[in-house]
């Protein structure tokens, strides 16, 4: 999982504001995803990738958006329609994206709204 | 939709003794069970995994059983060392291509 990365570790954000998170990996990954971890509510996926220049909504994606131009990487934008934004986000990525593969995850970015 | 419990939310064990985290879920058509670990801090790793052609599966001082017609499946940590203090997250396939995880048991050795 040293071949997933995410930046920035900690990032701020002021009210009505969009941010981008950025997710990398070397892994030749075809499948990404990104998940948003709260307390006490385990980890929700946002959106999810099995091959380029296709995504697909997970089970709260409203107020986000991602894209897939590239294998390697695929950032998450929170928009300012997502109402509750401050959490810990994950990106995960796996060989083929069916679901019985392993998903190796990223650092994590810690999103905090101001 | 899918849904998967896990319990209890909170674990504390004496080192030495036995830990054990359950997950039930609603939906049938899952086939596969995976286990995570999330060390304080540290993102979320596999450390068992199961398919529902099989009823337990060993390795080391990890295991985890399955019972399909109950619709639950239990990680099962023995001898339990300090290292093992993290949050363990249960997950299931339910044949739409992803996973769903469970909330999470964080779980406390006591030396």
């Amino acid at each position: 999982d040293g071949g997933i990365t995410q930046s920035p570790k900690y990032l701020f954000r002021k009210e009505g504001q969009n941010v981008t998170l950025s997710c990398e990996q070397n892994l030749n990954h075809d499948a990404m995803y990104w998940y948003r971890q709260d307390p006490g509510q385990g980890l929700r996926l946002i959106y999810y990738s099995q091959i380029v220049n296709d995504f697909q909504k997970g089970d709260i994606a409203e107020g986000y958006s991602v894209s897939r131009e590239k294998k390697e990487s695929f950032p998450l934008t929170v928009t300012s329609a997502q109402k509750n934004p401050t959490a810990f986000y994950l990106c995960a990525s796996s060989v083929d994206g069916i679901s019985t593969d392993t998903q190796y995850f990223g650092p994590g970015t810690r999103l905090t709204v101001l | 939709g899918e849904n998967v419990e896990q319990h209890p939310s909170t674990l504390s064990v004496q080192e030495g003794d036995s830990a054990v985290i359950k997950c039930t879920y609603s939906d049938s058509a899952s086939n596969y069970f995976p286990w995570y670990k999330q060390e304080l801090g540290k993102r979320p790793q596999l450390i068992i995994d199961i398919r529902s052609n099989v009823g337990e599966k060993k390795d080391q001082r990890i295991a985890v059983t399955l019972n399909k017609t109950a619709k639950h499946f239990s990680l099962h940590i023995t001898e339990t060392q300090p290292e093992d203090s993290a949050v363990y997250f249960c997950a299931g396939d339910f044949g739409n291509e992803k996973l769903t995880f469970g909330t999470g048991t964080r779980l406390t050795i006591i030396p």
